[in-house]
């Protein structure tokens, strides 16, 4: 069975700390995703990548970076964790170019930011 | 900006009766379409796709695409309690890397 596992499935951080959230496909996938889920505003996308080494903002980069240095572990980072930024955190993973394919999501991290 | 609208809700439908969830995208070069089911506190995950015009069944699923209305839904026949949950519609548009997603649709069955 294809998986998508992230690191922690809740989180409780401090404001100012940095934070590291990991993602891991077992797929070959060489797309993959970070999201996050606010109640209200649905999935935002924050980063992808479509290559190792590659990244790519999506609609709210402010505040985080990410790394893709295997091709089947992708990293958020929150530089200095601040309350805004609780909330849910999707990974996904995909192959390009396939009409019939869609993503795979991890479990999800719940992050609260204190 | 590529956008997908879905009817926030909340759908309410009695058990055993049809529940109709309903999708419209902006962007003429959509080219595949899909229907992921997310329960509480879970991650999204993946019910059905569509890329062609028409109907799609599988099971209790029926998805159907109007490219020309710019149009795509999903029937859920047999409504079950299990089935409440958030679905959301998701968009990948030709020659792009990721897809693009509606805000849910919070789907309750009544027992």
């Amino acid at each position: 069975d294809v998986k998508v596992t992230q690191s922690s499935r809740y989180l409780v951080k401090r404001t100012g700390e940095k934070v590291f959230l990991e993602c891991v496909q077992d797929m070959d996938h060489e797309n993959m995703f970070w999201y996050r889920q606010d109640p209200g505003l649905g999935l935002r996308l924050i980063y992808f990548s479509y290559d190792v080494k590659m990244k790519e903002k999506g609609d709210i980069p402010e505040g985080y970076s990410v790394s893709r240095e295997k091709k089947e572990r992708f990293s958020l980072i929150l530089e200095s964790a601040s309350t805004n930024q609780t909330s849910m955190y999707l990974c996904a993973s995909s192959t390009p170019n396939r009409v019939d394919y869609g993503y795979t999501f991890g479990s999800g991290t719940r992050l609260t930011v204190v | 900006q590529k956008e997908v609208e879905q009817n926030s809700g909340p759908l309410s439908v009695p058990e055993g009766a049809i529940a109709s969830l309903n999708c419209t995208y902006s962007d003429r070069g959509s080219q595949s379409f899909f229907w992921y089911r997310q329960y509480s506190g879970k991650s999204p995950e993946l019910i059905m796709f569509i890329y062609s015009n028409g109907d799609k069944e599988d099971g209790r699923f029926t998805a159907q695409l109007n490219k020309a209305s710019q149009y795509v839904s999903l029937l859920i026949r047999d409504s079950q309690p299990s089935d409440s949950a958030t679905y959301l519609c998701a968009v990948n548009v030709l020659m792009s890397n990721q897809f693009y997603f509606g805000t849910g649709t919070s789907l309750t069955v009544i027992p």
